[in-house]
């Protein structure tokens, strides 16, 4: 079985400051992919970054990076110089075995002028 | 930039009643998937799709629900007799290649009174 642990509930960052989001996963598999999705107040989902197990190289999209540590199976979501659009729930997610999508709980993120 | 659509964006219905929430997935895309998020929790996994027929599918998905490619656009999912409990927001999802990114649509507001 797989599992995906979000400690945080709730982050607050200052604008345009970096802030980082963890999630640390659960898995037998040795093939993988990790996800981040954005869900703002509207509800929709929005997909952030992908990494793959076998990715030696940490994702990067805009100003979203995954700090994937595989030994620690953590991959953590940094989002560098925060804007007030960032403010919303962030989920991280993982697939293994299968194609569908196992998720944590997710962190409200909260950005402050 | 292609995107899901789901319609209609909320539904309200009387419980015992069967309803039908329709997705269009991304015209290139091979599998489909349906989740859901009761208010306040995280996204589940219910049931995904390929190549017409139900490829797995999660506990939540009883007998109460099927799915339908009626054409080829459209992606459905019926649930014969609603129940309170079934209130939740419904997200389809589609993907290009398995493993890859899920593109979620915007989500169908389902509420059971």
């Amino acid at each position: 079985a797989q599992k995906i642990t979000q400690t945080q509930p709730g982050m607050f960052v200052q604008e345009k400051e970096a802030v980082t989001l963890d999630c640390t996963y659960d898995t037998s598999d040795q093939s993988y992919g990790l996800f981040w999705y954005k869900q703002p107040s509207s509800g929709e989902m929005i997909f952030l970054i992908y990494q793959g197990s076998y990715d030696e190289q940490n994702a990067t999209e805009g100003r979203y990076s995954l700090n994937f540590q595989k030994a620690r199976k953590s991959a953590n979501l940094v989002i560098s110089a925060s804007q007030l659009g960032d403010s919303a729930m962030y989920f991280c997610a993982m697939n293994s075995g299968y194609s569908t999508l196992t998720f944590g709980k997710g962190t409200m993120l909260l950005v402050s002028p | 930039e292609p995107e899901v659509t789901q319609t209609p964006s909320h539904q309200v219905t009387q419980m015992g009643q069967e309803v039908i929430l329709r997705c269009v997935p991304i015209s290139n895309h091979l599998y489909f998937y349906w989740y859901r998020q009761i208010l306040g929790q995280k996204v589940e996994f219910l049931v995904s799709f390929y190549n017409n027929e139900i490829s797995e599918k999660s506990e939540i998905f009883d007998d109460q629900f099927s799915v339908e490619r009626p054409d080829g656009s459209n992606f459905t999912l019926k649930i014969r007799s609603t129940k309170l409990e079934d209130s939740a927001m419904y997200f389809c999802a589609s993907s290009e290649v398995l493993y890859n990114e899920q593109f979620f649509g915007p989500g169908t507001r389902l509420t059971v009174l």
